[in-house]
């Protein structure tokens, strides 16, 4: 099974800031990678694709970047809304399997 | 726009079968795609369960093959879910979620199903 590992677990910041977020898969998977943002009390949100690619309607201070093993979500100018967890997916077994890493929950400093 | 409704009992009992079905509006099942089920224990993160296609093939998690059935009814545009031999540590927030290509790109709500005698 592919393992997912993101870092860090959590992470503060402000208003303003810019923050990079890590996943690293046990194994390479292309560009096989989603990333999504989940607020409390509510179901996951898509917010980037094929490791780069932004979802319909998602703010472009959201980007991801990264192939094979190593990948970031980076958010350029953090606004209030961002202040959540975020996962990264990985689907490079699709359909079969797919994993999710542990979250990253970002707060206010 | 597609949506998704998860529905069922809230509680079940150990060694119970958890049963849920998510209902499906805006988008007709038989015309393609893959349903998945993912949860999410209070707290913790997201794990996958399973999914199945338009057709009725299944996918299931390795971690819970033995005890997962998914089944689709076409007739009634829903998905369903059967986790059976239930503990405490199926309590979770479970989510319905529909997958175009290879990633969920539409969500359920989610329904809490707790665990307990």
């Amino acid at each position: 099974a592919i393992r997912m590992t993101q870092s860090p677990s959590s992470l503060s910041a402000s208003t303003g800031d810019r923050v990079t977020i890590t996943c690293r898969a046990s194994q390479g998977i292309s560009s096989y990678l989603a990333w999504y943002q989940q607020k409390p009390g509510k179901a996951p949100k898509l917010l980037i694709y094929a490791a780069s690619t932004l979802q319909s309607g998602v703010p472009s201070r959201f980007s991801g970047s990264g192939s094979g093993t190593d990948f970031t979500l980076t958010i350029s100018c953090l606004q209030s809304e961002d202040f959540a967890t975020y996962y990264c997916q990985q689907y490079y077994s699709y359909p079969r399997e797919y994993t999710f890493g542990q979250g990253t929950k970002l707060e206010i400093k | 726009q597609v949506q998704l409704q998860e529905s069922g009992p809230g509680l079940v009992k150990p060694s119970e079968t958890l049963s849920l079905t998510c209902a499906v509006s805006g988008y007709s099942i038989s015309s393609g795609y893959y349903w998945g089920w993912i949860r999410q224990p209070p707290g913790k993160g997201l794990e996958w369960i399973g999914s199945i296609y338009h057709s009725g093939s299944t996918y299931y998690n390795p971690s819970l093959k033995s005890r997962v059935t998914i089944s689709v009814d076409t007739s009634k545009n829903q998905f369903s879910l059967k986790l059976s031999s239930v503990t405490a540590a199926d309590t979770a927030v479970y989510y319905c979620a529909r997958a175009p290509t290879r990633y969920f790109t539409h969500w359920g709500q989610g329904t809490l199903v707790t665990v307990s005698s």
